[in-house]
């Protein structure tokens, strides 16, 4: 079992819906999480950072974290075509001593106007 | 204000060669980490350099090695290239070396071998 697991997609939705993206972990020791967006052959671009469990929101976006069930999610609301590309979750522990990050395979979003 | 910037950009070598990709983190940044990102893959950690020491290290064969300069930019060097080192090469940098802080990306370099 890896140790993040990401449904790579792609997901289609048309422009407006609400999405939603999902990772389940398998490390207990993950205590920071974070969302990055990636545009085709380009870098990711980090979202959201959230630590431990609850909710965090910024405009648009909801990251939520449930570390009993190890499950992580982000809302896009009012999804737009320009938010057409794939996001990976990403997270680390609090003990690995460095910003050593774990990724999921990432999920392609395609967003049709 | 500048981003991390990483150079080249593209690249193309033959199985056996060796390559060297440059990285300049964010101006004020002193850890400088790389990662490797295969296509259709999440990025994998290779390396992790604050203040010039090296502080943490992938599961990654000896091929690969990294250096971090003074001025806190680095290279990552790969001897004896394999057609599977063909990936995208990604610098991130970050304020210090806790945990707690946000790793910027740059656009990364994407090798390919042939």
């Amino acid at each position: 079992q890896k140790e993040v697991e990401q449904d790579p997609g792609p997901l289609s939705v048309p422009e407006g819906a609400i999405v939603s993206l999902n990772c389940t972990y398998s490390n207990s020791a993950f205590q920071y999480f974070m969302w990055y967006r990636q545009y085709s052959r380009k870098g990711p671009e980090l979202l959201m950072y959230t630590y431990s469990s609850g909710n965090k929101e910024d405009g648009r976006f909801t990251a939520q974290v449930d570390k009993s069930s190890k499950y992580i999610s982000l809302f896009i609301r009012d999804s737009q075509p320009s938010d057409s590309a794939t996001y990976l979750c990403a997270m680390k522990g609090m003990n690995s001593g460095y910003s050593t990050l774990t990724f999921g395979k990432g999920t392609m979003l395609l967003v049709s106007p | 204000d500048a981003g991390v910037t990483q150079s080249p950009t593209h690249l193309i070598k033959t199985r056996g060669q060796q390559v060297t990709l440059r990285c300049s983190p964010i101006s004020g940044h002193k850890s400088v980490s790389w990662y490797q990102q295969v296509l259709g893959q999440g990025p994998q950690f290779i390396f992790q350099y604050y203040e010039k020491e090296e502080r943490g290290r992938g599961n990654f064969p000896d091929r690969f090695s990294a250096r971090q300069f003074p001025n806190y930019s680095s290279e990552l060097n790969v001897n004896a290239l394999l057609l599977g080192d063909s990936a995208l090469y990604l610098c991130a940098s970050s304020l210090g070396r806790g945990n707690t802080g946000e790793l910027f990306f740059g656009e990364g370099s994407r090798l390919t071998v042939l």
